[in-house]
């Protein structure tokens, strides 16, 4: 059974940094690509970055650029997200999600339960 | 960035009732794919590459469209489909999300 649980989430102050985790089990992890994707409260689904399988390829949404850094270690089995210079606006749900290549697109097939970021002094 | 609108953003439908929830995509895209969120739970693949249906999901649920314009319709709404249905984009970077429709049982 696939599984990705997140962890490192918690409460942050603005400017400052957090690092979130994401293990997952149940399947070849080091075969897939993974993303980030997050959830504002009582708001809808933003991506935040992605990381192919072996790390080649690296994209970030624009909001995120420069201050994210997604990274994974696949003797881990975890997927990471480093985040700096917090903003209030960076308060989300933030979901691992893994990475379904189509004939010609992508989309995500199994998603972790989420980790809580809130930045507020 | 392809901008993806939804609609309608919320509907109430009656247990045995037909919907069809639209998806319209700002330049042509090649599939879509459709999440289900239940109330304080993560998403959920529901529908892939427009029409296939993701492990477990119901067969009374059905996507179609292409280009610019997609739908996911329930031919007879039943209690558990009250949720809301986002869909996805991963036709070019950066995947994009519609808003959302908040399907609820009347």
């Amino acid at each position: 059974e696939v599984q990705l649980v997140e962890s490192g989430g918690g409460l942050v102050q603005p400017g400052r940094s957090l690092k979130l985790s994401c293990l997952a089990s149940g399947f070849t992890f080091s075969n897939y690509g993974m993303n980030w994707i997050r959830q504002a409260p009582g708001k809808g689904l933003e991506w935040v970055a992605s990381i192919s399988s072996s790390s080649s390829y690296i994209y970030y949404a624009d909001t995120v650029k420069g201050r994210f850094t997604i990274s994974r270690d696949n003797a881990k089995n975890t997927l990471y997200l480093q985040m700096t210079s917090l903003r209030s606006e960076d308060t989300a749900l933030y979901y691992c999600a893994r990475h379904r290549p189509t004939g010609s697109g992508w989309y995500f097939d199994f998603w972790g339960p989420g980790t809580m970021v809130t930045v507020s002094s | 960035e392809i901008v993806l609108t939804q609609s309608p953003t919320t509907m109430a439908a009656s247990p045995g009732e037909k919907v069809t929830l639209t998806c319209r995509a700002s330049s042509s895209v090649s599939y879509m794919h459709w999440y289900q969120q239940r109330s304080g739970t993560s998403p959920k693949l529901w529908i892939y590459e427009t029409s296939k249906l993701a492990s477990g999901v119901p067969n009374r649920f059905s996507g179609s469209g292409s280009g610019t314009s997609y739908s996911l319709t329930i031919n007879s709404m039943e209690t558990e489909d009250a949720a809301t249905y986002y869909c996805q984009q991963g036709s070019s970077y950066p995947p994009t999300f519609g808003a959302g429709t908040k399907l609820e049982l009347k």
